[in-house]
């Protein structure tokens, strides 16, 4: 089975603060994604990685920035924390971009305060 | 922009009952369809994919159809258990100009309660 192993369930962290969220996933995929979830507005793509040291921005990238030394890590940074970044934080990982399954990690619950 | 629906938002009904899931999405260049189940405070699970060529997909008492010249999807439940019970979401990939795909764009979800 596909395993996408997020680093946290839970995070508290100060406003200002830089924030690091680990995914690491053991099925050599190519593709991992981060995804944040909010309620009424669902879930939205921030940023993901077609392979390792690439990166694109999804549609919320403001206010994050990601790395991917390696091809089973890949980390989403909050440069400086904002209560506006409280959310669910949800890793996926895919074989290829189009056509297959996006398996996702646990998630983990972000508080900025 | 692709916009995905999911209609209803919230459903409860008695154990037993067949029950259809409903999506539509506004852009019917799709690749595939994904349906997703997401238990409380939880990741998501994938139940089905189902390619742009094909019809329908399978999975135990889980049945998906996709129509994409319509642009609509659904997921029906056969004889629901309250083990059932979570919030189903449906996604399509994410398409730009250049023909390749990549995030998936999600529906906002359907909140299922199965009654005991």
């Amino acid at each position: 089975d596909v395993k996408v192993t997020q680093s946290s369930r839970y995070l508290v962290k100060r406003t200002g603060e830089k924030v690091f969220l680990e995914c690491v996933q053991d099925m050599d995929h190519e593709n991992m994604f981060w995804y944040r979830q909010d309620p009424g507005l669902g879930l939205r793509l921030i940023y993901f990685s077609y392979d390792v040291k690439m990166k694109e921005k999804g549609d919320i990238p403001e206010g994050y920035s990601v790395s991917r030394e390696k091809k089973e890590r890949f980390s989403l940074i909050l440069e400086s924390a904002s209560t506006n970044q409280t959310s669910m934080y949800l890793c996926a990982s895919s074989l290829n971009l189009a056509g297959n399954i996006q398996y996702f990690g646990a998630g983990t619950r972000l508080s900025v305060l | 922009k692709q916009e995905v629906t999911q209609i209803p938002a919230a459903l409860s009904v008695p154990e037993g009952e067949n029950l259809v899931l409903n999506c539509s999405f506004t852009d019917s260049a799709i690749y595939n369809l994904q349906w997703f189940r997401q238990d409380p405070g939880k990741g998501l699970t994938s139940l089905l994919l189902i390619q742009s060529s094909q019809r329908e997909q399978t999975s135990g008492r889980l049945n998906a159809s996709l129509d994409k010249s319509s642009g609509r999807s659904t997921l029906y439940i056969a004889a629901s258990q309250p083990g059932d019970s979570a919030t189903y979401l449906c996604a399509v990939p994410h398409m730009y100009s250049g023909g390749g795909a990549d995030g998936l764009t999600f529906g906002k979800g359907t909140h299922l309660i199965i009654q005991p």
